[in-house]
């Protein structure tokens, strides 16, 4: 069944490592997202991607890594993990444009220790 | 940066009741918004989108816009509680902006 689909789901790990997210999308929508919602701050973009090999910065991007070498799969990277890191990770995407509706993953739990 | 500004609740109805969910924008040139609906532990999904001033109804659902005072609203005829959940605003801002959301609650 075409959809969005994030992995893992559930990731603990500590602070100073490494994690990938993973977010794979079998719509062939051209744009792709990533977003943090911590309480209190509400959804918050850190990247976005408007096709293969394009990226840009969205509001929090400091601290992660994205790449996008194929149009299905759009991975984000904390490369030295904080606490302050710790959140519910979304990824979206979008068959129109960064500006038009988005369908939204099922979203990874990450805790930092 | 393009503000969005929804109430946070807990807004809370009795079953049956028609729960309104209002939301604010600081940009006058967007043209479209979008409601999604995020249940506790759940990705927000997709519930309504309106582009023009006025009224769009989806089934108990009815999405407001008024453009010259900036606001679009979230009718909710019949409340349920399977429609206790966070509801999300987002307005076209180059990228989407969120609103924080506001908590609703629909009481038995």
């Amino acid at each position: 069944d075409a959809g969005i689909t994030q992995s893992p789901r559930y990731k603990i790990t500590e602070t100073g490592r490494q994690v990938t997210l993973m977010c794979h999308q079998t719509w062939s929508h051209s744009y792709m997202f990533w977003y943090r919602q911590d309480l209190g701050h509400g959804l918050r973009l850190i990247y976005y991607s408007a096709a293969a090999d394009i990226t840009d910065k969205g509001e929090v991007p400091d601290g992660y890594v994205v790449s996008r070498s194929k149009t299905e799969n759009f991975p984000l990277t904390l490369e030295s993990a904080t606490r302050s890191q710790t959140s519910v990770y979304f990824c979206a995407s979008s068959e129109l444009g960064a500006h038009q509706p988005q369908h939204f993953g099922d979203g990874t739990r990450l805790s930092i220790l | 940066q393009k503000e969005v500004e929804q109430n946070s609740g807990p807004l809370s109805v009795p079953e049956g009741a028609i729960a309104s969910l209002n939301c604010t924008y600081s940009d006058r040139v967007s043209q479209s918004f979008f409601w999604y609906r995020q249940y506790s532990g759940k990705s927000p999904e997709l519930i309504m989108s309106i582009y023009s001033n006025g009224d769009k109804e989806d089934g108990r659902f009815t999405a407001q816009l008024n453009k010259a005072s900036q606001y679009v609203s979230l009718l909710i005829r019949d409340s349920q509680p399977s429609d206790s959940a966070t509801y999300l605003c987002a307005v076209p801002g180059g990228k989407l902006i969120f609103g924080q959301g506001t908590e609703l609650s629909v009481k038995p």
